[in-house]
């Protein structure tokens, strides 16, 4: 079974420009969460959706920041325009339906995104 | 005050010793405690979970949780020079899938 995919592995853009950055979680996982970590600083939530619906986004710093999730499938965080302190690692993660779903989170390996 | 603390190490170790692991908290309504284990440049791998107060072993590896003193534990035995990693604890309340992580602990064991 193929685990949680993040693409791309590593994005380098200027401030100011726009950055996409895709997930795709574990087949039949209608849980899907994105999570940073900035340099230095523990991993935080940013927000959750339950197939394609967005149940919660009270992590996302600002409204730069953008996420869908098509179909229910594929997850998208669009940053734009992008600042420095966007800078760091976005985590993706996938949990199904059932007993500890909500703690029984796959994590992807990341994208780590610097801006200059 | 971080809401979990977790010392960064770095913690190195000849194989086959012992490595200890642990982390503090401050919410009392915590009672799901995560061990992740993450290699450098991948993911967060979930190694074992606990809930609430005790102790629960997977092969090599034993968490501990002591709710009174919010403090939580990783033991690792026999280690191996496979087990160098980060890794991180989290926790969270129940049905609540926002986890709080420590920032992460790097441990190097030597051949």
């Amino acid at each position: 079974e193929a685990g949680v995919t993040q693409f791309p592995s590593h994005s380098v853009i200027e401030k100011g420009q726009t950055v996409t950055l895709r997930c795709d979680p574990i087949s039949g996982h209608d849980n899907l969460y994105w999570y940073r970590r900035v340099m230095g600083k523990e991993i935080k939530f940013l927000l959750h959706f339950v197939k394609e619906s967005k149940q919660d986004e009270s992590g996302m710093p600002n409204n730069r920041f953008l996420a869908e999730r098509t179909g229910g499938t594929y997850s998208t965080l669009k940053v734009q325009p992008a600042e420095l302190e966007d800078s760091g690692v976005y985590f993706c993660a996938s949990s199904q339906e059932g007993t500890g779903w909500w703690y029984e989170q796959y994590f992807g390996p990341g994208t780590r995104l610097t801006v200059t | 005050q971080k809401e979990v603390e977790q010392d960064p190490g770095p913690l190195s170790v000849p194989e086959g010793a012992i490595v200890s692991l642990n982390c503090t908290y401050s919410n009392s309504a915590f009672q799901y405690f995560m061990w992740y284990r993450q290699y450098s440049r991948k993911g967060p791998e979930l190694l074992m979970y606990t809930y609430s107060s005790g102790n629960k072993e997977d092969g090599r590896f034993t968490a501990q949780v002591d709710k009174s003193s919010k403090y939580i534990s990783l033991f690792i035995r026999d280690s191996q020079p496979s087990d160098s990693a980060t890794y991180l604890c989290a926790m969270t309340v129940s049905n609540d899938y926002k986890l709080s992580f420590g920032a992460g602990t790097t441990v190097t064991v030597r051949a």
